[in-house]
């Protein structure tokens, strides 16, 4: 399969801060990247979806300027979350789409996620 | 808009003891439904998926799936669990923008 990989692991901030989280596809390019939060227990939740040279997309509830991102090339999206806050605090999940001419079409390969405390 | 129900939170079993998780979603249309597994520290890892055809649908490590349209269930079997099955597992259903939408996922825990 394909490898999404991302940085950092975990990252502990102050509060009022801006925590930048990298996600990356290392031997595909992807066109479209999407981004998860996921609290303890607790399923996964989509926040947006990254499409490369273009705004991305919110779902409902997902404050933009607080979450932004960036998909600047086809193996690279960012996710700073500005002037964080403790309730920030969570595990976000990116997740890659293969496009097209791949035996693996249209399958989403997840990253292993970034852990953020926020103080 | 798509939505996933799984019914149980926490599931334990001894090895060699056979598993299902249940599994219901709601979607208008075309359904594309996915089971995922995330073991203890590890990232998410696609079980099985059902586009179209066979509704049995085999997958890895021994699991498998049942798509049944008139129950609108996706519900998950493995016939002898092992202790290494240990971990969290989601269904999704996938929209036509390519969206997944995850059930609430079922922790595992299988005693050796």
């Amino acid at each position: 399969g394909a490898v999404v990989s991302q940085h950092p692991s975990w990252v502990i901030c102050k509060s009022g801060t801006s925590v930048k989280i990298e996600c990356r596809s290392l031997d595909f390019q992807a066109t479209t990247m999407f981004w998860y939060r996921q609290f303890p227990k607790q399923s996964l939740m989509l926040m947006a979806t990254s499409n490369e040279g273009s705004k991305a997309t919110y779902e409902q509830g997902v404050e933009k300027d607080k979450f932004l991102i960036n998909h600047a090339s086809l193996t690279l999206s960012t996710l700073t979350v500005t002037s964080a806050h403790p309730e920030d605090s969570s595990f976000y999940i990116c997740s890659a789409r293969v496009p097209s001419g791949s035996g693996w079409y249209n399958e989403q390969f997840f990253g292993p996620g970034t852990r953020l405390t926020v103080l | 808009a798509q939505s996933v129900s799984q019914h149980n939170h926490h599931v334990i079993l001894s090895e060699a003891a056979s598993l299902e998780l249940g599994c219901n979603y709601s979607y208008g249309g075309t359904v594309n439904l996915f089971w995922y597994v995330q073991y203890p520290g590890q990232h998410l890892q696609l079980l099985l998926k059902y586009f179209s055809g066979d509704p049995l649908v085999k997958g890895i490590k021994g699991f498998e799936a049942e798509f049944i349209k008139s129950k609108f269930s996706f519900n998950l079997r493995k016939p002898s669990v092992q202790w290494s099955d240990t971990a969290e597992y989601f269904c999704a259903v996938r929209s036509n923008d390519y969206k997944l939408s995850f059930g609430a996922g079922t922790t595992v825990t299988v005693r050796a």
